[in-house]
């Protein structure tokens, strides 16, 4: 069984912290994932990555970074949080097997910003 | 305009009804359709992947009609368990691979 974990169901933080929300997998999946999930915009893809070191932007990744040291773990980090970037944050990972479609999701980290 | 777009509902039916979503999606170059499901306080999971010549499992049949760019989802014979968020999803190419775009997703709630 896939199973994604993420370091903090909920977090809290002021304006202006840097923020660091962790995702590991172990499933040896190549390609992980971090979304944004705010109500009536679904999943936002923030940032990518398909290989250790290697990071490629989504739809929205201002105000975020990435990092990826080893292949089972996957950072966001928000370098200085703003309230905008209170949301529901998803990590998630695949394969890249041709028949392996499925992305298996992280149970989520509710960031408030104050 | 949104790249995949869903009606939000809620849909709210009773036990044992026949139920069907439908979604849009605007990339003609999208290869892969699949329905995710997300209960309430949870991550999304797959429900079914969606094929050209339509799929079923289940009580669940999915249906993609690409001259369209729209999908389906029919949900026979309710339950109460069906209730959750119901996500449209297509795959984007890209350089480093394909990602997945989501619908904001069709609310159900099955009351007995």
């Amino acid at each position: 069984d896939v199973k994604v974990t993420q370091s903090s169901r909920y977090l809290v933080k002021r304006t202006g912290e840097k923020v660091f929300l962790e995702c590991v997998q172990d499933m040896d999946h190549e390609n992980m994932f971090w979304y944004r999930q705010d109500p009536g915009l679904g999943l936002r893809l923030i940032y990518f990555s398909y290989d250790v070191k290697m990071k490629e932007k989504g739809d929205i990744p201002e105000g975020y970074s990435v990092s990826r040291e080893k292949k089972e773990r996957f950072s966001l980090i928000l370098e200085s949080a703003s309230t905008n970037q209170t949301s529901m944050y998803l990590c998630a990972s695949r394969d890249t097997r041709p028949d392996e479609d499925e992305q298996y999701f992280g149970p989520g980290t509710r960031l408030t910003v104050t | 305009r949104k790249e995949v777009e869903q009606d939000p509902g809620p849909f709210n039916v009773p036990e044992g009804a026949t139920v069907a979503f439908n979604c849009t999606y605007s990339n003609s170059a999208s290869q892969s359709f699949f329905w995710y499901r997300q209960d309430c306080r949870k991550e999304p999971k797959l429900l079914m992947s969606v094929y050209s010549s339509g799929n079923e499992d289940g009580r669940f049949t999915a249906q993609l009609n690409r001259a369209s760019q729209y999908i389906s989802l029919l949900i026979r014979d309710s339950k109460l368990s069906d209730s959750a968020t119901y996500l449209c999803v297509v795959n984007r190419f890209g350089e480093y691979g394909n990602k997945l775009v989501f619908g904001a997703g069709t609310i159900l709630r099955v009351k007995s």
